[in-house]
């Protein structure tokens, strides 16, 4: 089994309605990520949580809202979707903030799920 | 604020060498890094270099960091098809968040 597993994996979703994206991890890492891909845009980080009481916004939360479930699930919901929304999500776990191998280098990605908003 | 820069394309002929830039704005970065996406999968760390080296090297790969100039470039050695992906470089910012660059999209040409 994956060490982050991202559900679904793909998605097709018409303008407004409401959906939510899934991951769980079993690495135990305190910390998860929401990220949206774009071409020529990398990664972009919407929503992280260090803990499961904690919720921060990233640089491009509009639009979006997230839940910490539990130390291993983190889901990311589109409340609305509009066809902008239309990306690669990821979702990723890290150990803390540290340094090389347990800072950056600890950052664990799922295989992403595609989302076409029609 | 934070900025992490890539070129969006680069092509080789397989055998040659490949070098992918990347400029960034946060002097403060103490590890820059460089991931590897392949095609339909996510991403996987590839190599990392503290800021106070110049130079990393790990097989065929390797980093080369001018900090004066905040330039980061990974250089890829005899270069094969199944290098073929796209390579992010991205740095820690304050907060402890990975800030990314474009990707850049590496084509192997046999």
């Amino acid at each position: 089994d994956a060490d982050v597993t991202q559900t679904p994996r793909n998605r097709i979703t018409k303008t407004g309605k409401r959906i939510m994206l899934e991951c769980s991890q079993t690495k135990g890492h305190d910390r998860m990520y929401w990220y949206r891909q774009d071409p020529g845009l990398g990664l972009r980080l919407i929503y992280y949580s260090f803990d499961v009481k904690d919720i921060n916004k990233g640089e491009i939360s509009d639009g979006y809202s997230v839940s910490r479930q539990a130390q291993a699930k983190f889901s990311l919901s589109l409340e609305s979707a509009i066809p902008n929304q239309t990306a690669l999500y990821f979702c990723a776990t890290s150990r803390d903030a540290g340094t090389g191998v347990l800072g950056g280098g600890g950052y664990t990605f799922g295989s992403g799920t595609r989302l076409t908003v029609v | 604020g934070e900025d992490v820069e890539q070129s969006l394309f680069l092509s080789v002929r397989e055998g040659d060498s490949s070098v992918i830039n990347c400029t960034y704005t946060d002097s403060s970065s103490t590890y820059l890094y460089w991931y590897k996406q392949e095609p339909g999968a996510g991403l996987q760390l590839l190599t990392y270099i503290f800021s106070n080296m110049d130079m990393k090297q790990d097989q065929r790969l390797t980093v080369l960091l001018n900090k004066k100039d905040k330039h980061l470039s990974l250089r890829i050695a005899d270069t094969q098809t199944g290098d073929s992906a796209i390579y992010f470089c991205a740095e820690i910012n304050q907060g402890g968040k990975l800030i990314f660059g474009q990707g850049t999209e590496l084509s192997v040409k046999p």
